[in-house]
């Protein structure tokens, strides 16, 4: 158990439609990481978000945006969805400022775009 | 763009082989390398974070070196169970952004009784 629960676990949408997922941060964790894992591929950097503002962004395309919340859960939105969107998604939270930390991973949420 | 590789992609072994895995990493800018091991179905479990040239560390049966300068770490299990089967991750966080992480492909171990 690693305290980092995603919603919801498997869902399916149509082309050209939004999705909506969500992540509950270990308690105490004020950073929360998105990462998208295609299939064959490792987990590739979406964004993160520090104390509710962005704080990085990977090579994703602006119709991927995110949401912290005061009590650090996250939201993770896809708008326009494609095909290759098809995915699992991962939410990770961390305690940045620690020497030496780990970041800690929830189960995912598997999206399918058809 | 950072490039992490990990080999082998799979391995078959029979229970009570060791076994070990590799993960290439850019040499510059190093901050830490993490070890996951990933079953299906669960979240990725946190192994091993290293950060220190030489750095050495060990869980029960499985252990990891570091080598920042050559910009590489190996993975070792020792009698492989088959309980051990996943898929190991390893990823790469550099200076300018510690906190985010470069993935491999991962390794994937199947471990027959």
């Amino acid at each position: 158990e690693t305290g980092v629960t995603q919603s919801p676990t498997h869902l399916i949408k149509t082309r050209g439609q939004q999705v909506t997922l969500r992540c509950s941060s270990q308690s105490g964790h004020n950073t929360v990481s998105w990462y998208q894992q295609a299939l064959g591929q490792g987990p590739q950097f979406i964004f993160q978000y520090y104390r509710e503002e962005e704080n990085g962004r990977g090579n994703f395309p602006p119709r991927f945006s995110g949401l912290q919340f005061p009590n650090y859960s996250s939201e993770l939105n896809v708008n326009a969805l494609e095909l290759d969107d098809s995915a699992l998604y991962l939410c990770a939270s961390s305690l940045p400022g620690v020497s030496v930390y780990t970041i800690y991973f929830g189960e995912g949420s598997w999206l399918t775009v058809v | 763009i950072l490039n992490v590789e990990q080999s082998p992609q799979s391995l078959h072994v029979q229970e009570g082989d060791s076994t070990n895995f590799t993960c290439s990493f850019p040499s510059s800018n190093f901050y830490a390398l993490h070890w996951y091991r990933w079953e299906t179905a669960k979240s990725p479990e946190a192994l091993f974070v290293m950060t220190l040239n030489g750095d050495e560390k060990k869980k029960g049966r499985i252990s990891a070196t570091l080598n920042t300068k050559e910009g590489y770490s190996y993975l070792y299990i020792k009698g492989s169970q088959p309980e051990d089967s996943a898929t190991y991750l390893c990823a790469f966080s550099g200076g300018s952004g510690y906190s985010t992480l470069t993935f491999g492909k991962g390794t994937m171990l199947l471990v027959s009784p």
